[in-house]
């Protein structure tokens, strides 16, 4: 399964909401598509998992959507620790598990 | 508390074996896949490879397939990512990551690998 995931950059401003997609070439179960959060310098932090359960001590600012092919990433009220690289994760029964090539979210 | 710690940061030369770790603790090792991800500098994420503990079930990447060994020793909760013969190509960092249809994904802090003359 090859996930595929836009725009590559994408420029906000703080207080601003962000929109990120992740389109998969196969369905992908619900039950197992997560998105990550990595900042320059630090491991992926799990924001979402489930397509749509936020991970522990993830703000209510963040929700994911979607099912069989598409996947959203929604991000509210931006503040500057958003400002970083973002990926989603395909994790199901069958491997490769593969990652999408990434969106990065940058200050505008 | 779930946790997965992995072994320190590396440098090697061209050509040396390596063989990192990844243990697992706060949870039944064996009832969980192990994955690893390679990151290389300024790069994306890769899926590696991914090893069950509890029958040592391994499936690889195409990408990595031959050019890594994945194994796991249940006995000290430890699953390992090696190579018998490093290249510069292969400096990166390193995450393992464990996954479940029935919980969250859980990562580690990750192992950077250079390798340089």
């Amino acid at each position: 399964i090859v996930l595929t995931q836009s725009p590559g950059t994408l420029s906000l401003s703080p207080g601003e909401s962000a929109t990120l997609s992740c389109r998969a070439s196969q369905s992908v179960s619900s039950s197992y598509l997560a998105w990550y959060r990595q900042k320059p310098g630090q491991a992926p932090r799990l924001l979402i998992y489930g397509a749509s359960s936020r991970a522990t001590g993830i703000p209510d600012r963040f929700s994911g959507s979607g099912s069989g092919t598409d996947f959203t990433l929604t991000i509210s009220r931006l503040e500057p620790e958003d400002f970083a690289v973002y990926y989603c994760q395909q994790y199901g029964n069958s491997p490769p598990h593969t990652f999408g090539q990434g969106t990065k979210l940058e200050i505008k | 508390e779930v946790q997965l710690v992995q072994s320190g940061a590396e440098v090697k030369k061209p050509g040396d074996a390596l063989k990192i770790s990844c243990k697992g603790s706060g949870y039944s090792f064996t009832d969980f896949w192990i994955g690893w991800v390679r990151q290389m500098p300024g790069k994306g994420l890769e899926w590696m490879g991914i090893i069950y503990p509890g029958d040592s079930d391994t499936k690889y990447s195409p990408s990595f397939q031959g050019q890594v060994t994945i194994s796991a020793d249940r006995s000290i909760n430890t699953a390992y990512l090696q190579w018998t013969s490093l290249k510069a190509s292969d400096t990166a960092m390193y995450y393992c990551a464990r996954y479940s249809t029935i919980a969250p994904p859980v990562w580690g802090q990750g192992t950077t690998v250079t390798v340089s003359s």
